[in-house]
C-alpha cells in the first residue's frame, strides 16, 4: 500500500536549526511536497522536490533521496511563528496526493 | 493574491440534514478538489475534478457528492450527514492538466454534526 510517515509532534528552541522527516512508499513517484499549516489556518505551500538533492529556499530547506524514499525539511533560525504543522505529500504514478498526519512543531523561548 | 474562498468556516448541524458547503477560487484553476482533515490522519481526499461538469472520486468518497456547473465553484454535498463527518473540510485548486502541481487552500469548514 501507499503510505507516508512523518514525526507526530517535535519540539526545539528558538533560534536553533530543526530537521522533519519524511518516508514514503507509493506505487511510482512524482515528486514531494511540504506545506506549513498554523493551527486554525489552511495549509501553504513550501517547496517541491522531484530530484535528488537539496533545495534551499531562505531559512527552509527540502531534501529528497529517491533511492531511499526520504525527504527532511530543515528550518534554520528557527522563530516563535514557525510553531506550525508541517505536512509532507508524495505524488503517485497517477499525480495522486498520498498526505502524511502532519509534524506539530513546538517553538520555545 | 491567489484566493480560495469557502463559504462557511463553522457550521453546526443535525444527523440527516443536508449539507452543502461551497468553494470558489479567482485563480482560473482547471483543478479542485474536497479534503477532509482529522486529528492523527494525514488529508484524504474526497472528489476532485479537473475541468466543469467532470468530477472523480477520490479515496473516501462514501456519504459525499460535488457539483462544479461553473470553472471557478466546486461544491460538496452531504445527503444525509451522520455524526461521523464531523470534520475540518478543506477545499483546494491547482492550475495545469491532471498533474497536481501546487495547491492552494481555503481556510477551511469546520462542520459539527449533532
Amino acid at each position: 500500500g501507499q503510505n507516508i510517515d512523518q514525526p507526530t509532534e517535535m519540539t526545539a528552541t528558538e533560534g536553533a536549526i530543526v530537521q522533519i522527516n519524511c518516508t514514503y512508499q507509493t506505487s511510482g513517484f512524482n515528486g514531494l511536497f511540504w506545506y506549513q499549516q498554523h493551527a486554525g489556518e489552511a495549509p501553504t505551500f513550501l517547496s517541491y522536490n522531484v530530484l535528488d538533492g537539496l533545495e534551499e529556499k531562505g531559512r527552509f530547506s527540502s531534501f529528497l533521496s529517491r533511492s531511499k524514499g526520504y525527504s527532511y525539511l530543515l528550518l534554520k533560525e528557527l522563530q516563535m511563528k514557525d510553531s506550525a504543522s508541517y505536512l509532507c505529500a508524495a505524488t503517485d504514478s497517477n499525480y495522486q496526493l498520498i498526505w502524511g498526519a502532519g509534524t506539530k512543531l513546538i517553538i520555545k523561548p | 493574491d491567489v484566493k480560495v474562498t469557502q463559504s462557511s468556516r463553522y457550521l453546526v448541524k443535525r444527523t440527516g440534514e443536508k449539507v452543502f458547503l461551497e468553494c470558489v477560487q479567482d485563480m482560473d484553476h482547471e483543478n479542485m478538489f474536497w479534503y477532509r482533515q482529522d486529528p492523527g490522519l494525514g488529508l484524504r481526499l474526497i472528489y476532485f475534478s479537473y475541468d466543469v461538469k467532470m468530477k472523480e472520486k477520490g479515496d473516501i468518497p462514501e456519504g459525499y457528492s460535488v457539483s462544479r456547473e461553473k470553472k471557478e465553484r466546486f461544491s460538496l454535498i452531504l445527503e444525509s450527514a451522520s455524526t461521523n463527518q464531523t470534520s475540518m473540510y478543506l477545499c483546494a485548486s491547482s492550475p495545469g492538466q491532471r498533474d497536481t502541481g501546487e495547491l492552494f487552500f481555503g481556510e477551511g469548514s469546520r462542520l459539527t454534526v449533532l
